[in-house]
């Protein structure tokens, strides 16, 4: 079946780090889209990009369709970017997203 | 722009009740489009409202139902609430491709 599956779980970071999280999809997409959930819920639109490379700020994201996965990359991350981070696909021939497990990040001071 | 709204933002309800969550959705956008978040989970979509028809419903019972009104603003409504309705409920709104999430309504069934 169609699946969205995001890697890793769960990460722990010292302010100052870089890191890469991965987003693998099992079928053709129409959309795909990061967020960041922050403590009270709300999902907070990082990128809409369900091709190439953008960038904004410390943030940078690429989806290789054809490869059928996407990055996202934290660069000097802070506090403020703890939380979890969903990818969420929109498969050709739906209108629905379908989330992946999402990837649980805590930057360290 | 406000964005997307939802109410309430907490809700508590008995099992067996009926409750009523409402999202209006950012301006020029005119799909509405609701999901359900368990503690611990990605959010699970239950369906989506387009010229006030449901154009794809999620696997969720006849219990969950909807409604979308003119002006492109959006109800979900269940019924007979069970303990494990207890969720973050998201409401999301789109124009064509990117969409927006809302804040949430908790709810907690007791």
């Amino acid at each position: 079946g169609i699946q969205v599956e995001q890697s890793p779980p769960d990460l722990i970071l010292q302010e100052g780090a870089n890191s890469t999280l991965r987003c693998n999809f099992s079928d053709s997409v129409n959309n795909l889209q990061w967020f960041h959930q922050n403590p009270w819920g709300q999902l907070i639109n990082l990128f809409y990009i369900p091709s190439g490379t953008k960038q904004n700020g410390r943030l940078s994201a690429t989806t290789v369709a054809t490869e059928r996965y996407s990055l996202l990359y934290i660069s000097s991350s802070q506090t403020t970017d703890s939380g979890v981070y969903f990818c969420a696909v929109g498969f050709s021939g739906t209108y629905k997203y379908i989330f992946g497990t999402g990837t649980r990040l805590k930057v360290l001071a | 722009d406000a964005g997307v709204t939802q109410s309430p933002t907490h809700l508590i309800k008995t099992r067996g009740q009926q409750v009523t969550l409402r999202c209006s959705p950012k301006s020029g956008h005119d799909t509405v489009s609701w999901y359900q978040q368990a503690l611990g989970q990605g959010p699970q979509f239950i369906f989506q409202y387009y010229e006030e028809e449901e154009r794809q419903r999620g696997n969720f019972p006849d219990r969950f139902s909807g409604h979308q009104y003119p002006n492109y603003s959006s109800e979900l409504n269940v019924n007979a609430l069970l303990l494990g309705d207890s969720a973050l409920y998201l409401c999301a709104s789109s124009l064509l491709t990117e969409a927006f999430f809302g804040q949430g309504t908790r709810l907690t069934v007791v």
